[in-house]
């Protein structure tokens, strides 16, 4: 059954670097996403992506981030300078369409560790 | 807007009995989707069960069902003779057509199954 992938599965990083986390979406699949989870909390939605533009963000989304689709397909999250309250679990997903059928499909999950 | 409740932090079952997880929810989009996640200790995602707005039946997938409610918005996952590897939290989510096909998480409920 085709997956999402994400890579690498931990990260750790020092404050003030640059990550960039990346995703395989499934290859048929046309929106994409990015969640933020911060150890025992809710998952927070961060970005969504279609057709090579983001199509909606949240406040969470400030100019330290960005995505790109580089080459068809990965789908990569980068933090330009990172902060301790950055460290969280990342989240990328892809659905086929906006369906109320499609169902949004997650990946594993990139750990970042900010020290 | 849409948003989820659970409000139940934390439960507890025993090995075989069935459970029952609640959601409400909340949301001004005619047409929207229900979804059903379990998160282990490892952290992934993992998609267990969907309801649509417009389903006239419950959705079942092997031991998990959905008691949709439409009137009352509740959407509450049944697990049915519970198992010591159902041990994990869970989080009721929905997603809609206006919102660019995001999902919008519940809190999660963490489920503890005693053998």
């Amino acid at each position: 059954e085709p997956e999402v992938t994400q890579t690498p599965s931990h990260q750790v990083t020092q404050m003030g670097q640059e990550v960039i986390l990346r995703c395989v979406p499934i290859s048929n699949h046309l929106y994409f996403y990015w969640y933020r989870q911060i150890l025992g909390q809710k998952v927070e939605f961060l970005v969504s992506f279609y057709n090579n533009e983001i199509s909606e963000k949240s406040e969470i989304f400030d100019d330290q981030f960005s995505v790109e689709r580089p080459d068809g397909s990965n789908f990569t999250l980068k933090i330009r300078s990172t902060k301790l309250e950055d460290s969280a679990m990342y989240f990328c997903a892809s659905r086929t369409g906006l369906a109320i059928t499609d169902t949004q499909y997650f990946g594993p999950g990139t750990r970042l560790t900010v020290l | 807007a849409q948003k989820i409740t659970q409000t139940q932090p934390g439960m507890f079952v025993q090995e075989k009995e069935a459970v029952t997880l609640d959601c409400t929810y909340d949301t001004s989009d005619p047409s929207y989707g229900l979804f059903w996640y379990k998160q282990p200790s490892s952290g992934e995602m993992i998609f267990l069960i969907y309801q649509g707005s417009y389903d006239q039946q419950n959705a079942t997938e092997g031991r998990y069902s959905l008691n949709f409610q439409k009137a009352r918005k509740s959407a509450n996952l049944v697990i049915s003779a519970s198992q010591l590897g159902d041990s994990a939290m869970y989080f009721c989510a929905m997603s809609g057509y206006t919102n660019a096909g995001k999902s919008t998480f519940g809190d999660g409920t963490t489920l503890t199954v005693k053998p």
